[in-house]
């Protein structure tokens, strides 16, 4: 069984720029959720999908988008990056989106913005 | 709104010590807790979670964690460590409605000494 898996493993970008993560989930898995690890604090959520539609969101700004393919997996746009963007970006899936659901997370894609 | 709590920023015990860490949540109903570790450039692997019922929770790697509703508390314990045990450790709180999105604590990093 395939864990959870992210692209790029590390990227950097300058101010201004767009940016896109990929996430393939866990085999079986439905939902996907977003995280932004800031450096020395705990993951923060930025969205969720569930079978390709938005199913719930955290307090960041529009220029945060995503979406989900047929296939469960999902990518992660960040918009006109700002320094404070510099961030680990986890992807994590689960089997449903139900309360509770124990979400199982990838590697992260550690974005540097300059 | 949901949170959680984790005191200790930094611990440091013994190989063969016990461990505790400290966690505090703050959610108006039944609370589903987990515990995740993260290694240095790692994403985070689930440890054990709470959803009901017996109030001691056996998780992997020989780590546990009580559930004590009167002090809000899940804190996270094992009786020896390992020096492979070195990592960040978050206590996370399910979301009470919307998404089944995590609230994470920010971490507790556990060094340990031979």
């Amino acid at each position: 069984e395939t864990g959870v898996t992210q692209s790029p493993t590390h990227l950097i970008k300058t101010r201004g720029q767009q940016v896109t993560l990929r996430c393939s989930s866990q085999s079986g898995h439905n939902t996907v959720s977003w995280y932004q690890q800031a450096l020395g604090q705990g993951p923060q959520f930025i969205f969720q999908y569930y079978r390709e539609e938005e199913n719930g969101r955290g307090n960041f700004p529009p220029r945060f988008s995503g979406l989900q393919f047929p296939n469960y997996s999902s990518e992660l746009n960040v918009n006109a990056l700002e320094l404070d963007d510099s961030a680990l970006y986890l992807c994590a899936s689960s089997l449903a989106a139900g309360r509770g659901e124990t979400q199982y997370f990838g590697p992260g894609t550690r974005l540097l913005v300059l | 709104a949901q949170s959680v709590t984790q005191p200790d920023i930094h611990i440091t015990v013994s190989e063969g010590a016990s461990l505790e860490l400290r966690c505090n949540y703050s959610y108006g109903a039944t609370p589903y807790l987990f515990w995740y570790v993260q290694s240095p450039g790692q994403g985070l692997q689930l440890l054990l979670k709470y959803f009901s019922g017996d109030t001691l929770v056996q998780g992997i790697k020989g780590f546990e964690a009580e559930f004590k509703r009167s002090q809000s508390s899940f804190n996270l314990r094992k009786p020896s460590v390992h020096w492979s045990d070195a990592a960040e450790y978050f206590c996370a709180v399910g979301a009470s409605t919307g998404a089944n999105n995590l609230f994470f604590g920010t971490g507790t990093r556990l060094t340990v000494i031979p």
